[in-house]
Order: C-alpha cells, then sequence, then structure tokens
C-alpha cells in the first residue's frame, strides 16, 4: 500500500519567516494530495490540496509543489503568523484510501 | 464545519468490553470513513464506507467491525476493546467518486481510553 513520509516532525520559525514542510509518496498512482492542519484538541481541517494533474497551487500565503516524478510533494507558508502555530499533515490518496504522513508540529515563535 | 457529529465525545472503557461509536452526517455524502489517530503514526485509516450497506477495510481494520444502515449513519464497533485501541477516532465525510477525490470532512473526534 501508500507510504507516505513527512519531514520535519517538528518546525520552529519567526514571526514573518518562510515555514517548508516536505513529504514523499510511493505509490505513483496515488491522485490527490491534500494538506490539513490541526490545532490542539481539534479536528483536521482542509488548508489547500493537489491533484495530480497540476504542478503548483497557490492560497494566499500557502501554496503546494507536486513533483511526480520524484514523488514529493512540500508546503510552503510564507509570512508566518503565531495562530499558523499547529501540527500539520500531508497525505496521498488513491480511489479513497488515503494515506496520511505523521504530522508536523509548526511553532511561530513571535 | 460540515455537518457531522460523533458521540460519544469520550469515554472510558474496560479491556473485553464492547464499544460502538456513532458517526452521524446532515450533507448526504456517500463516503464515510473512520480513523484513529495516535502520536507518531498521524491518522489510519480503519474502515470505510462508500454506500448503504457497502463498506471496506482500510489500513488497520484488525478488531474493529463497521455498519451503515442509513446514508447518515456510520458505526464503528470494537467487538472486545483492547488496551492498544486507546486513540482519539474521528469520523469524516466526503462527496468524492473514485476516479476523483475530493475534501475529506472530519468530525470532531471521540477519545476511547480501554483500562
Amino acid at each position: 500500500g501508500e507510504n507516505v513520509e513527512q519531514h520535519p516532525s517538528t518546525l520552529s520559525v519567526q514571526e514573518g519567516d518562510s515555514a517548508v514542510i516536505k513529504c514523499t509518496y510511493s505509490d505513483s498512482a496515488s491522485n490527490y494530495f491534500p494538506w490539513y492542519k490541526q490545532e490542539l484538541g481539534k479536528r483536521p481541517q482542509l488548508i489547500i490540496d493537489i491533484r495530480s494533474n497540476v504542478g503548483e497551487k497557490k492560497d494566499q500565503r500557502i501554496a503546494v509543489t507536486l513533483n511526480k516524478t520524484a514523488k514529493h510533494f512540500s508546503l510552503h507558508i510564507t509570512e508566518t503568523q503565531p495562530e499558523d502555530s499547529a501540527v500539520y499533515f500531508c497525505a496521498a490518496s488513491m480511489n479513497n484510501d488515503m494515506r496520511f504522513g505523521a504530522g508536523t508540529r509548526l511553532t511561530v515563535k513571535p | 464545519d460540515a455537518g457531522i457529529t460523533q458521540s460519544p465525545r469520550h469515554k472510558v472503557t474496560e479491556t473485553g468490553t464492547p464499544v460502538t461509536l456513532r458517526c452521524h452526517q446532515t450533507e448526504n455524502h456517500r463516503y464515510m470513513y473512520w480513523y484513529r489517530q495516535d502520536p507518531g503514526h498521524g491518522l489510519r485509516l480503519i474502515h470505510y464506507s462508500y454506500g448503504v450497506k457497502d463498506t471496506d477495510k482500510g489500513e488497520v481494520s484488525d478488531g474493529y467491525s463497521v455498519s451503515r444502515s442509513k446514508t447518515e449513519d456510520f458505526l464503528l464497533t470494537l467487538e472486545s476493546a483492547t488496551s492498544s485501541q486507546t486513540s482519539v477516532y474521528f469520523c469524516a465525510i466526503s462527496d468524492s467518486g473514485l476516479a476523483i477525490p475530493n475534501e475529506q470532512f472530519f468530525g470532531p473526534g471521540t477519545r476511547l481510553t480501554v483500562l
């Protein structure tokens, strides 16, 4: 089955700096790659997603890039703010079988 | 938040007892999922349903069963709970088809402790 690895497991940045989280996947048939943000004690919520026919997608301060050849995708957050502090999960999905990375705990220091 | 509720939200039970968790949606989405979340493992799929009475196994299905008798309800049952099933359980829903996956919306979660 699909295997998703996520790095780093923890990331600490100063407010205003950029943050990058990287994921690799194993199954070249995966065709949907969402990113979820989970605040402490809350449910995961989608922040951005990308499909396998697209290389990059942006939404304000958040962007995701996908390299299908290398089977990796990345989340970029620019101009980080304290409210960006949370755990971020990447996932790779094929036919409703979604596999998640282990998560990255992002801390944005004011 | 999408119209998803889970019950109970917290439960403490003893090893060997049966436990049923309920997920209820008001969005009329076709697909429903059960995940467990444990530190260091992210979210792992237990079972999912693609319609009434249609279910399939996920990555970590051993020790769990599911049922879906109505579009809006998806039940997760631990026939004989073990301490390794202590976890936070999330239900999710999606209106996607197999070829065009879409966002999964998550419920608020159920914290289960098996003593």
